[in-house]
């Protein structure tokens, strides 16, 4: 099956560090990936689609300067927190497209202190 | 009111029981109908995946989608305390995008 992976699975970081998560289709290629963000016991919340080669596209609300998104390749995406902050300690979630179907990483546990 | 609405539960059974997990929408353009299965603290999974209206059967699950009610079901029978999760339904627009309900939690007693 579709496997995608992401990288850390749980970091904790300081105010005002920034922090990158990669996410990675291990066994397809994928020219479409999502971010999202989870609090518990809610819902996913969208953040941004992310595109291979071209810009992401965020979600309304979503601050697009400081959850930088990159595509660089088919296979991988990377989300950085810039400036962190303990309001975006969170559960971050990526998806890759394949077809109609969207697979998930595991997930990435922030933490802010 | 929400693109896709979905009873949070919890929702206990018994083992053995068949498992009802429902959810409505309002989008009448929603063509792809998906059921993941959340552990906590873990990343969803692909259960189901349905085009259009129909039923599909996968082992114990059953999707079934009817777009003239906006209505769409996962059952799941004989069902086990492996199977407690939380079970989101999703819905695809014609941007890619997923729109996911609240999602219904659910514990399979011994």
């Amino acid at each position: 099956g579709a496997v995608v992976s992401q990288h850390p699975s749980w970091v904790i970081c300081k105010s005002g560090t920034s922090v990158k998560i990669e996410c990675r289709s291990l066994d397809f290629q994928a020219t479409t990936m999502f971010w999202y963000r989870q609090f518990p016991k809610q819902s996913l919340m969208l953040m941004a689609t992310s595109n291979e080669g071209s810009k992401a596209t965020y979600e309304q609300g979503v601050e697009k300067d400081k959850f930088l998104i990159n595509h660089a390749s088919l296979t991988l995406s990377t989300l950085t927190v810039t400036s962190a902050h303990p309001e975006d300690s969170s559960f971050y979630i990526c998806s890759a497209r394949l077809g109609a179907e969207q697979y998930f990483g595991p997930g990435t546990r922030l933490t802010v202190t | 009111q929400k693109e896709v609405e979905q009873d949070p539960g919890p929702l206990s059974v018994p083992e053995g029981a068949i498992v009802s997990l429902n959810c409505t929408y309002s989008n009448s353009a929603f063509q792809y109908f998906m059921w993941y299965r959340q552990y906590s603290r873990k990343g969803p999974e692909l259960l189901m995946y349905t085009y259009s209206s129909g039923n599909k059967e996968d082992g114990r699950f059953t999707a079934q989608v009817d777009k003239s009610s906006k209505y769409i079901s996962l059952f799941i029978r004989d069902s086990q305390p492996s199977d407690s999760a939380t079970y989101l339904c999703a819905m695809m627009d014609n941007t890619g995008k997923l729109i996911f309900g609240q999602g219904t939690t659910l514990q399979v007693k011994p």
